[in-house]
């Protein structure tokens, strides 16, 4: 079974609105998660580091104000696309670290 | 320069073909090491970790040279499910902060 669930799995949305996506941590408690993009033909690509009661990491060139992270307990970090472009239309996906990485489903964004 | 580097394919190859995946990484203090899979519009999923001794699951072997910063994947008999893009992963602190190659794409054909 799934170790990380990760929701929506799809969303489009218009230009100018937020988009919230949701990774939950089901079989054990996780006070790291990571936040990736792909866009296509591209490799994933390290967004954000999610930390349980305190604010996010972003890697360099991603910004913060415009990509809000929410990790309020040891089992759900969100990420919240704001003002979204069509730019930002991608592969969004989650990650619970262990001795392997587990994987959120992904989230495919589609801006209009 | 890119640091984990991957061929990107794609690789078209008939059904029980042999074919090898290489990687270089940058990173010489680098900790773990893996294969991933992902399918088309799928999250990756972990194919086999990748050891300096070399480790072998049954039609795949993975080899990792230290020395040259390089990781190997040998893909044995292909099936047609082998159709994937095969995605190159580092680990540089042991952290789960991972570092991913831009991934080669297989095409199995009959």
């Amino acid at each position: 079974g799934a170790v990380v669930s990760q929701h929506p799995s799809w969303v489009i949305c218009k230009s100018g609105t937020s988009v919230k996506i949701e990774c939950r941590s089901l079989d054990f408690q996780a006070t790291t998660m990571f936040w990736y993009r792909q866009f296509p033909k591209q490799s994933l690509m390290l967004m954000a580091t999610s930390n349980e009661g305190s604010k996010a990491t972003y890697e360099q060139g991603v910004e913060k104000d415009k990509f809000l992270i929410n990790h309020a307990s040891l089992t759900l970090s969100t990420l919240t696309v704001t003002s979204a472009h069509p730019e930002d239309s991608s592969f969004y996906i989650c990650s619970v670290p262990g001795v392997v990485a587990f994987f959120g489903q992904g989230t495919r964004l589609t801006v209009v | 320069r890119k640091e984990v580097e991957q061929d990107p394919g794609p690789f078209n190859v008939p059904e029980g073909a042999t074919v090898a995946f290489n990687c270089t990484y940058s990173n010489s203090a680098s900790q773990s090491f893996f294969w991933y899979r992902q399918d088309c519009r799928k999250e990756p999923k972990l194919l086999m970790s990748v050891y300096s001794s070399g480790n072998e699951d049954g039609r795949f072997t993975a080899q990792l040279n230290r020395a040259s910063q390089y990781i190997s994947l040998l893909i044995r008999d292909s099936k047609l499910s082998d159709s994937a893009t095969y995605l190159c992963v580092v680990n540089p602190s042991n952290t789960g902060k991972l570092i991913f190659g831009q991934g080669t794409t297989l095409q199995v054909k009959p």
